[in-house]
């Protein structure tokens, strides 16, 4: 089974700090993405990537900054945490980008910024 | 304009009896793909079943079968004889197929269901 692991289900931290995000996928995909998901709002694409060293925006991508140095790993940055980045952000990634090439999940983040 | 609109924020269900989650999209492309993902309080979003724009009959999955009415742009899913482990949160999501955003699924709202033992 594909396993997708973030590295935190819970973080809280102060408005200001630099914040990671870490999310590593253990199938070899080509494709990750992060999300961010509200109440009412579903889930939101901040960014993705679809090889090493490459990304591309999604649609909220203010704020937030990406990196994929390794296939496996893709990480989320937050350059100075905001209360309105209080959320849950979801990693998610995928093999080729066919139609019906379906997404899988990692847990999920709950980030608190006070 | 939205792409994915779920009007049912909440619904709630018996044990055992049917239910159908709503969901309607919007897009040009002649290609494109619906999916249904599952939320339990864990978090993890799990795969339920997937609908290809051109695909003929509608798909099933066990339980879970999608009632696709392409003129009308609905995909709405049906989940049959609800269990108590049914209780979630359910999206509804798309992917469409033009050059250069192949890969990302745009996701609805959400519907919150909750099955009454």
């Amino acid at each position: 089974d594909v396993k997708v692991t973030q590295s935190s289900r819970y973080l809280v931290k102060r408005t200001g700090e630099k914040v990671f995000l870490e999310c590593v996928q253990d199938m070899d995909h080509e494709n990750m993405f992060w999300y961010r998901q509200d109440p009412g709002l579903g889930l939101r694409l901040i960014y993705f990537s679809y090889d090493v060293k490459m990304k591309e925006k999604g649609d909220i991508p203010e704020g937030y900054s990406v990196s994929r140095e390794k296939k496996e790993r893709f990480s989320l940055i937050l350059e100075s945490a905001s209360t309105n980045q209080t959320s849950m952000y979801l990693c998610a990634s995928s093999s080729t980008p066919t139609v019906n090439e379906k997404l899988f999940f990692g847990s999920g983040t709950q980030l608190s910024v006070l | 304009a939205q792409k994915i609109t779920q009007t049912q924020p909440g619904m709630f269900v018996q044990e055992k009896e049917a239910v159908t989650l709503d969901c309607t999209y919007d897009t040009s492309d002649p290609s494109y793909g619906l999916f249904w993902y599952k939320q339990p309080s864990s978090g993890e979003m799990i795969f339920l079943i997937y609908q290809g724009s051109y695909d003929q009959q509608n798909a099933t999955e066990g339980r879970y079968s999608l009632n696709f009415q392409k003129a009308r742009k609905s995909a709405n899913l049906v989940i049959s004889a609800s269990q108590l482990g049914d209780s979630a949160m359910y999206f509804c999501a798309m992917r469409e197929v033009p050059s250069g955003s192949a890969r990302q699924l745009t996701f609805g709202s959400g519907t919150q269901l909750t099955v009454l033992p």
